[in-house]
């Protein structure tokens, strides 16, 4: 998984409550990336971050904030989860070497809000 | 909106045959089309991809076809084996950072 970790990998979690997803790389990609998978949607782009604290939306941005505060580490936090945000979230990086433009995708988190 | 689209949504095809996997995309300000390949579990993996320079691009037994004035490209698998059984995604971006995913094809090869 090219050096990306995710945690927690599983989640349960109620409707309301905070919810906050971690993403670690180790290979120095200046770009880092959260996508959430649902059946029928294949993955679609939540937000973005192109540098420590540069971060920008993608298209399913509403409900969901991120933080970037060292080039290792991308957060994505769920203000208050709701049942429409159970999903398999994954956290993808790029922007390094000969092959910068690949993007890397972690394992994924299963979040279930209920 | 839905700007890629990915036909057919499951294929199943006989070891030896060949795999073709379609996407269509809306935004003309799109240059580079990737396909990536995911196995339950785990996350999606690059297989290849294209810029619009080139109409066609392989590697081994897969060939992307891109077809710039039709605003299509597709994915063929040659001798599809096994292995290959798993979920294909296409995508597209202006630059490679924002990408929009088809909605993935569930390929199945019977050996």
């Amino acid at each position: 998984d090219a050096g990306i970790t995710q945690s927690p990998r599983h989640k349960v979690t109620e409707t309301g409550t905070p919810v906050t997803l971690r993403c670690h790389q180790t290979e120095n990609h200046r770009y880092m990336y959260w996508y959430r998978q649902d059946p029928g949607h294949g993955l679609r782009l939540i937000h973005y971050s192109y540098g420590v604290k540069d971060t920008d939306k993608g298209e399913v941005s509403d409900g969901y904030s991120v933080s970037r505060s060292k080039t290792e580490d991308f957060l994505l936090t769920l203000e208050s989860a709701t049942s429409s945000q159970t999903s398999v979230y994954f956290c993808a990086i790029s922007g390094r070497g000969r092959l910068s433009d690949t993007q890397y995708f972690g394992p994924g988190t299963r979040l279930t809000v209920l | 909106q839905q700007q890629v689209k990915q036909s057919p949504q499951s294929l199943i095809v006989q070891k030896g045959g060949i795999s073709i996997i379609n996407c269509a995309y809306e935004n003309t300000a799109f240059d580079y089309f990737p396909w990536y390949q995911q196995f339950p579990g785990k996350g999606p993996a690059l297989l290849i991809a294209i810029r619009p320079d080139v109409s066609e691009k392989k590697e081994g037994r897969f060939t992307i076809s891109f077809n710039k004035s039709a605003k299509q490209f597709s994915l063929h698998i040659m001798d599809s084996q096994p292995g290959d059984s798993a979920t294909y995604f296409c995508a597209a971006s202006k630059g490679a950072q924002k990408l929009v995913f088809g909605q993935g094809t569930r390929l199945t090869i019977n050996p």
